[in-house]
């Protein structure tokens, strides 16, 4: 989507060592998403954000961190990847209004490969 | 525990067939199911339901809502190639407005 871009779309890192992906949103909404898509899983959210500072974790948190300077990015990172972080993570964003169709927008995705 | 459950999680028809997809959940704090078709890349967005027995229509495809047996479903009509995917069902909760998925179903169409 035009308005949400991913980095790096992907990329292949070596086990214990920490990584930093990047949400960047240029439609000022409020609400952001991490998610990972593994097969048989669907996607399953790590962390989330409702504001500049406020962040929360989801149902797969454990190993990763995040961190909201500023409305339009949204870090994720890997303290010390692991082979199970292999994966594809996807950013989300959320509009609030209008309330009929506050639709969630996703990023096109990183490939990542912890090898 | 919030939990999305997809049916079938696999499924191969032929070019004009009708096919049905299935998603059931059981979460603490519903606010809406929404429906999302991901081919290569990124979810794309369906429907959004709130509310029991309204269809919704989009052209071959159409969706409806039971919040009294907790589930919903996806109907495609005459089944064209383009619409091989991943459909994704998805249940947003309340409070952070979550979205809780399912593991989806693979669908594919041969000519």
């Amino acid at each position: 989507d035009a308005g949400i871009t991913q980095s790096p779309r992907h990329k292949v890192t070596e086990t214990g060592t920490p990584v930093t992906l990047r949400c960047h949103q240029t439609e000022n909404h409020r609400y952001m998403y991490w998610y990972r898509q593994d097969p048989g899983h669907g996607l399953r959210l790590i962390h989330y954000s409702y504001g500049v500072k406020d962040t929360d974790k989801g149902e797969v948190s454990d190993g990763y961190s995040v961190s909201r300077s500023k409305t339009e990015d949204f870090l994720l990172t890997l303290e010390s990847a692991t082979s199970s972080q292999t994966s594809v993570y996807f950013c989300a964003t959320r509009r609030e209004l209008p309330i009929f169709n506050y639709g969630y927008t996703f990023g096109s995705g990183t490939r990542l490969t912890v090898v | 525990e919030d939990k999305v459950v997809q049916s079938p999680l696999s499924l191969v028809v032929h070019e004009g067939d009708t096919v049905t997809l299935n998603c059931s959940y059981e979460v603490t704090n519903f606010r809406s199911l929404l429906w999302y078709k991901q081919e290569k890349k990124a979810p794309t967005f369906l429907f959004m339901l709130t509310s029991s027995g309204i269809e919704k229509k989009s052209g071959r495809l159409s969706s409806i809502l039971d919040k009294k047996e907790l589930f919903s479903i996806l109907n495609i009509t005459a089944t064209q190639t383009g619409d091989s995917a991943v459909y994704l069902c998805a249940v947003r909760v309340g409070g952070a407005q979550k979205l809780v998925f399912g593991q989806g179903t693979r669908l594919t169409i041969n000519p």
